[in-house]
């Protein structure tokens, strides 16, 4: 079975200074990590994706996200945060043969203030 | 990547009706998934349709509570049946094809009084 867990509720960080959003993961084989964004009333928007190649990923909005294998972790950075990236983030994981199914964290409420 | 436009975006329900939630996509996919997420929480797997089988349930959901149609290869809908203040949530439906991302529909924000 495969799992994800976002250890942090909600992260606070002012505005301009770096964030980091922490995801690790569990599954059997090779990994494909998901971060996606909601923001209130909306559905997830896709962020970045992690299949293989370079372990750094650069996704929208500025954000990025280091894939560690012998940490499994995922966690998702922003160099400078912006008071519009205050919203509710997802870390996923799916494993080949898992029928693309999307397994997901528990989320992390980023509060970015001015 | 593809387009989903899910409706309704938001409905207020009497408590033991039903509601029906469509789902459609610009292109044709082979496999639809409806996803719920309660209050406050994360997005949980409900079923996964595909075009001319039965849909397939995740443990704590059944067919009865939840029936699924998947009638072609762009449209599917989520029926929640004989609706309880607990089945207040945001249903979403998803689409992915092959090792791409995701993508979601904007959501059904369901309020059942």
């Amino acid at each position: 079975a495969q799992s994800v867990a976002q250890p942090e509720d909600q992260v606070n960080v002012a505005e301009g200074n770096p964030l980091t959003v922490k995801c690790t993961y569990s599954v059997s084989g090779n990994p494909y990590l998901f971060w996606y964004v909601q923001y209130p009333n909306r559905g997830l928007q896709f962020l970045l994706k992690y299949i293989t190649g370079d372990n750094l990923v650069k996704g929208s909005y500025g954000f990025e996200a280091e894939f560690n294998k012998s940490q499994t972790s995922f966690h998702l950075k922003k160099p400078s945060a912006l008071v519009s990236d205050s919203a509710l983030y997802f870390c996923a994981v799916r494993a080949l043969g898992a029928g693309n199914m999307l397994t997901f964290g528990g989320g992390t409420r980023l509060m970015v203030k001015p | 990547s593809a387009v989903i436009s899910q409706k309704p975006s938001r409905d207020i329900c009497q408590r033991g009706t039903s509601l029906t939630i469509q789902c459609q996509v610009d292109s044709q996919v082979t496999m639809m998934f409806w996803y719920r997420q309660q209050p406050g929480q994360s997005l949980t797997l409900i079923a996964t349709a595909n075009q001319g089988s039965e849909a397939t349930y995740e443990s704590g959901f059944v067919i009865d509570k939840f029936p699924i149609s998947r009638p072609n290869l762009t449209f599917s809908t989520l029926t929640v049946s004989n609706m309880s203040p607990e089945d207040s949530s945001i249903y979403l439906c998803s689409v992915c094809e092959g090792i791409t991302e995701a993508f979601f529909g904007q959501g059904t924000r369901l309020t059942v009084v």
